[in-house]
């Protein structure tokens, strides 16, 4: 079974449409976590929620939104796609603060055309 | 702007060379440093997280060391296997909610 899961795996669109990327985990963690991988391939966190409260909410742009339905769910919502906003979207949880390890689904990667 | 490095940024080496990398941070407002292992492929996977000052870690034939007041964690690779070629991530923790990861340090081994 895989621990925390993304989907979709791959999301090619157009500018301007508004997407969904849904993230799921079933190691019962209390926390989950976003990341944009940059062109540099860096790893930078945009959100993280614990047990449904948002308790990081880095600088990123209004148009991303993101929604905790339960603890084993954060779903990443992104209205009026720009090109920019082409790159893979990591999902993470862990158990507790953020002094415990994470662990990450496999990436969406988002091609805005 | 706050960063986080790791060097060398990739790293070639012979099967059973032993080899060392390093994650540089801030020493101001530490909270934790957790150290990934990323396969091409596949996702980040968690090796190690330390939280003190003089924290040694080992899993099998890797260990790590972590010093707060100077800002460096080392992680070290005793007899390096094939297996072991992946990019190795570290990441900051500050203030509690404040995550930086590194770019990571590719780390390949010749069979």
């Amino acid at each position: 079974d895989t621990a925390v899961s993304q989907t979709p795996k791959y999301l090619v669109t157009q500018m301007g449409n508004d997407k969904s990327i849904k993230c799921e985990q079933n190691l019962g963690h209390d926390t989950m976590y976003w990341y944009k991988q940059d062109s540099k391939k860096f790893l930078k966190i945009m959100f993280s929620y614990n047990n449904k409260e948002l308790i990081i909410n880095e600088t990123v742009p209004n148009r991303f939104s993101p929604k905790s339905p339960d603890k084993a769910h954060l779903n990443l919502h992104i209205n009026s796609l720009e090109l920019g906003d082409s790159a893979v979207y990591f999902c993470a949880s862990s158990q507790g603060d953020p002094g415990r390890p994470q662990h990450f689904g496999d990436g969406t990667r988002l091609s805005i055309l | 702007i706050l960063n986080v490095e790791q060097s060398p940024q990739s790293l070639h080496v012979q099967e059973g060379d032993s080899t060392n990398f390093t994650c540089s941070f801030p020493s101001s407002n530490f909270y934790a440093l957790h150290w990934y292992r990323w396969e091409t492929a596949k996702s980040p996977e968690a090796l190690f997280v330390m939280t003190l000052n003089g924290d040694e870690k080992k899993k099998g034939r890797i260990s790590a060391t972590l010093n707060t007041k100077e800002g460096y964690s080392y992680l070290y690779i005793k007899g390096s296997q094939p297996e072991d070629s992946a990019t190795y991530l570290c990441a900051f923790v500050r203030n509690f909610n404040k995550f930086y990861f590194g770019s990571g340090t590719k780390l390949n081994v010749k069979p």
